[in-house]
């Protein structure tokens, strides 16, 4: 099993529609995160929970909701979502949600496309 | 706001050739500054970092220079490899944030056999 798996990989919902990205860690990490990732932009960082902890709401709108149960998991409820949301959703896990000297390990993406 | 500017978009070299790809970052505190790699259709993999205590590092063929003065960094790739073909994202810490990263938009290399 590797590190950060993501489920599903990929997704197509509807404007109207309610679905949720999963995403587990097996690596004994503290924070867990959710980026997006767009084509030609930066790595976006959306939220940050640290032992559960949300710590960080990077201005994100409410359709994207996260929800973290315990340290291992991590979810992304996603409601009445625009076609400009469609992206790639990268979790991601480190020892600490300090940066600085923590890796951050990546999931592979659940690739998002609304329709 | 704090962002990282990152040069070529694309980088297309031989094999066995060098390769440099160029960030800048604005926060003239930012002390951490990591290297990922992402493969098509993989995750991004953290390759090297640097601190801001350090003007350069080095991992076999990898090298990453930081200037502070000048506020940039580089990401240095000695005789590529066709497996060296990947998008690589620079980043950098800023202060006002703990645990936020700003990711610079990527540099596609394709190495040539």
């Amino acid at each position: 099993e590797t590190g950060v798996t993501q489920t599903p990989r990929h997704l197509v919902m509807g404007m109207t529609n309610k679905k949720s990205l999963k995403c587990e860690q097996h690596l004994g990490h503290n924070a867990m995160y959710w980026y997006k990732q767009s084509a030609k932009k930066p790595l976006e960082l959306m939220f940050v929970y640290s032992l559960e902890e949300r710590v960080e709401n990077n201005s994100v709108p409410s359709r994207f909701s996260p929800e973290c149960p315990n340290s291992s998991h991590l979810f992304l409820h996603l409601h009445t979502l625009q076609p400009e949301d469609s992206a790639l959703y990268l979790c991601a896990s480190s020892q600490s949600y300090r940066v600085t000297g923590n890796t951050i390990y990546f999931g592979e993406g659940s690739w998002l496309t609304v329709v | 706001g704090e962002n990282v500017e990152q040069h070529p978009s694309t980088l297309s070299v031989q094999e066995g050739d060098s390769a440099v790809i160029k960030c800048t970052y604005s926060d003239s505190a930012s002390n951490y500054f990591p290297w990922y790699k992402q493969e098509l259709g993989k995750r991004p993999q953290l390759i090297i970092d640097i601190r801001s205590n350090v003007g350069e590092k080095k991992d076999q063929r990898i090298a990453v220079t930081l200037n502070k003065t000048a506020k940039h960094f580089s990401l240095h790739i000695t005789e590529t490899q066709p497996e060296d073909s990947a998008v690589y994202f620079c980043a950098a810490s800023i202060t006002d944030s703990s645990y936020k990263l700003i990711f610079g938009s990527g540099t596609r290399l394709l190495v040539r056999p």
